[in-house]
């Protein structure tokens, strides 16, 4: 069984362009968040999905955004790109509305 | 604002030794509470978790105790080994919302 993929897995954008992120789930799963991971810190909370509608949201500006599509995949979009948006971004999902989230591998986004 | 306080940040302990991660939440609404486990290059994997209706939870040689009064919980890994040298990654959540700690470095010594 596939786990969570993420693509692409790795990135290279410039300042103030926009960069879309995406993300399946293990199949079955209706829940997907996504987190920002900057090396040597833990996973900062971005945004979390389930049945295709925003359920929460971490303390990032409104150049982040996401959404999930009928097949639960999902994307983050992020617009205006900053030096500091270069990070790790982490993609979960999880079969309900609780409980524990399984990890994909990661974007590494690298803004220049 | 961090919500979940970890410690130690790092963590040396010798093959067959206890290790102790520590964290400490604040937000009381969060009722899940699980441990995952990170190597390099990898997303993070989940070990083990608890919710706030039992003290706690034992899984091999891994266990959470929890403290609900004190809002802090612990993993113990015992018999440590070299494979169990990561990063370990306390997070505290709810059905909207899920906070991680800042990550404590395993290492076991051989």
């Amino acid at each position: 069984d596939a786990g969570v993929t993420q693509s692409p897995t790795h990135l290279i954008k410039t300042r103030g362009q926009h960069v879309t992120l995406r993300c399946s789930p293990i199949s079955g799963h209706k829940s997907v968040s996504w987190y920002q991971q900057v090396l040597g810190q833990g996973p900062q909370f971005i945004f979390q999905y389930y049945e295709k509608e925003e359920r929460g949201r971490g303390n990032f500006p409104d150049r982040f955004s996401a959404r999930q599509f009928p097949n639960y995949s999902s994307e983050l979009n992020v617009n205006a790109l900053l030096l500091g948006d270069s990070a790790l971004y982490l993609c979960a999902s999880r079969l309900g509305p609780s409980g524990g989230y399984t990890f994909g591998s990661g974007t590494r986004l690298t803004v220049v | 604002q961090q919500q979940v306080k970890q410690s130690p940040q790092s963590l040396i302990v010798q093959k067959g030794g206890i290790s102790i991660i520590n964290c400490a939440y604040e937000n009381t609404a969060f009722d899940y509470f699980p441990w995952y486990q990170q190597f390099p290059g990898k997303g993070p994997a989940l070990l083990i978790a608890i919710r706030p209706d039992v003290s706690e939870k034992k899984e091999g040689r891994f266990t959470i105790s929890f403290n609900k009064s004190a809002k802090q919980f612990s993993l113990h890994i015992m018999d440590s080994q070299p494979g169990d040298s990561a990063t370990y990654f306390c997070a505290a959540g709810n059905n909207n919302d899920m906070r991680f700690g800042a990550g404590t470095r395993l290492t076991v010594k051989p």
